[in-house]
């Protein structure tokens, strides 16, 4: 069984600070792990993914992510953020060859920018 | 690109009719997924499908069935609409079981059921 947990689901940034959302997963076999972005009224996007190469994981947008297996952790960050920055995020953790390949999803994180 | 069209972006309908949402993935996907979203509770998996006329239940199926007769079409069926299926609903696909899992979302249908 595999389950995600996204610290705050509410996360307020000054335009140029640092943008920081956690999530942490559990997972009974070595996990692959993704960060999605969804803008108002917009599908899901992928910003990044971990499939078991380097841990530190860049993504789009200037994104990027580090695994730490001794901390079950896949938290998210970019340097300095940007009003385009505004929306919400989810961090899913998948089971590799499983039927169906089926994610599952933290309950996700809205981010706001202040100018 | 990955192109994953949902039938309607927004959808107006009366408690206790039938209805019916489309997803149409255009890049030979094995697998296809309904999720719900909901604020507070994240994307909910409703049904998911790995092949053609095969489908398997998620966390939440009540009051909701699913049809794959062809492999790039995947449709939700709600028998009897009813006020608490109110939601946004997301389609999704991924390549197959040797993947990686990444899947690839449609733009969603906000459901209104009065």
């Amino acid at each position: 069984a595999q389950s995600v947990t996204q610290l705050g689901s509410h996360v307020s940034v000054s335009e140029g600070a640092l943008v920081l959302l956690r999530c942490n997963y559990s997972s009974s076999v070595p996990p692959y792990l993704f960060w999605y972005v969804q803008y108002p009224n917009q599908g899901l996007q992928l910003l990044l993914k971990y499939t078991s190469a380097a841990t530190l994981v860049k993504g789009i947008n200037g994104f990027e992510a580090e695994f730490k297996k001794s901390e079950t952790s896949f938290h998210l960050t970019k340097p300095s953020a940007h009003m385009s920055d505004a929306a919400e995020y989810f961090c899913a953790v998948s089971a590799p060859k499983a039927a169906g390949n089926k994610l599952t999803f933290g309950g996700g994180t809205r981010v706001l920018v202040k100018p | 690109d990955v192109k994953v069209t949902q039938s309607s972006r927004y959808l107006v309908k009366r408690t206790g009719e039938k209805v019916f949402l489309e997803c149409v993935q255009d890049m030979d996907h094995e697998n296809m997924f309904w999720y719900r979203q909901d604020p507070g509770l994240g994307l909910r998996l409703i049904y998911f499908s790995y092949d053609v006329k095969m489908k398997e239940k998620g966390d939440i199926p009540e009051g909701y069935s699913v049809s794959r007769e062809k492999k790039e079409r995947f449709s939700l069926i709600l028998e009897s609409a009813s006020t608490n299926q109110t939601s946004m609903y997301l389609c999704a696909s991924s390549l197959s079981r040797a993947g990686v899992g990444e899947q690839f979302f449609g733009p969603g249908t906000r459901l209104t059921v009065l």
